[in-house]
């Protein structure tokens, strides 16, 4: 496509619930990361994707996240047992490469009540 | 580790020029960046420098680098209203782009 898409683009849920939040990168893009921004932050690193493989997940808050891209490009973010705390807009972005930039989704504003 | 600090708030005129800077701490940096944040939006990239260089320009963004002092700034000329936002700066190191941002400094840009 021709921009990062993400989905949904608004998620409430149940505190101990299970979500899934999905991301679409540009296509031809190797590189998919994803971050997390609560209000007034910037975005904070979770993990990122080089192909099918997750390369670095050091940003993963607890083993509750789990993230994955089966076929290296559509990326599935998944948060088991959601807390209040996980409240936040989870962020997409893909890359071309090094030196590129990235470009950003919309992003996912979850909201854990 | 990495760190990356901005001031968070900016006011300015419309025409007048905004200066947004920042300071970072990992002298490996390799990338800097500004992204531009509008309300409800993701994030935009405006503008990248390469660590080896001191300036960029693009129409009215102007990046300087102080390498020596591990500060960035983005100057922007002739503000209008439209450019009222957050803007990030970030900071990358290593050769796969995992990009560290600042908190953000909020731009209000005064008709």
């Amino acid at each position: 496509g021709a921009g990062v898409s993400q989905t949904p683009s608004n998620k409430v849920t149940e505190k101990g619930k299970y979500v899934e939040l999905r991301c679409d990168p540009i296509s031809g893009h190797t590189a998919l990361y994803w971050y997390r921004q609560s209000l007034g932050q910037g975005p904070e690193f979770l993990i990122y994707f080089q192909g099918t493989g997750a390369a670095d997940d050091s940003g993963l808050p607890n083993d509750r996240f789990f993230a994955v891209r089966p076929e290296g490009s559509v990326s599935t973010l998944k948060i088991q047992r959601t807390e209040r705390g996980d409240s936040a807009v989870y962020l997409c972005a893909s890359s071309a490469g090094t030196g590129h930039g990235y470009t950003f989704g919309s992003g996912t504003r979850l909201t854990v009540v | 580790g990495e760190d990356v600090e901005q001031s968070l708030f900016l006011s300015v005129r419309e025409g007048d020029s905004s200066v947004i800077n920042c300071t970072y701490t990992d002298s490996s940096s390799t990338y800097l960046y500004w992204y531009k944040q509008e309300p409800g939006a993701g994030l935009q990239l405006l503008t990248y420098i390469f660590s080896n260089m001191d300036m960029k320009q693009d129409q009215r963004l102007t990046v300087l680098l102080n390498k020596k002092d591990k500060h960035l700034s983005l100057r922007i000329a002739d503000t209008q209203t439209g450019d009222s936002a957050i803007y990030f700066c970030a900071e990358s190191t290593g050769g796969y782009q995992k990009v560290t941002f600042g908190i953000g400094t909020k731009l209000q840009v005064i008709p």
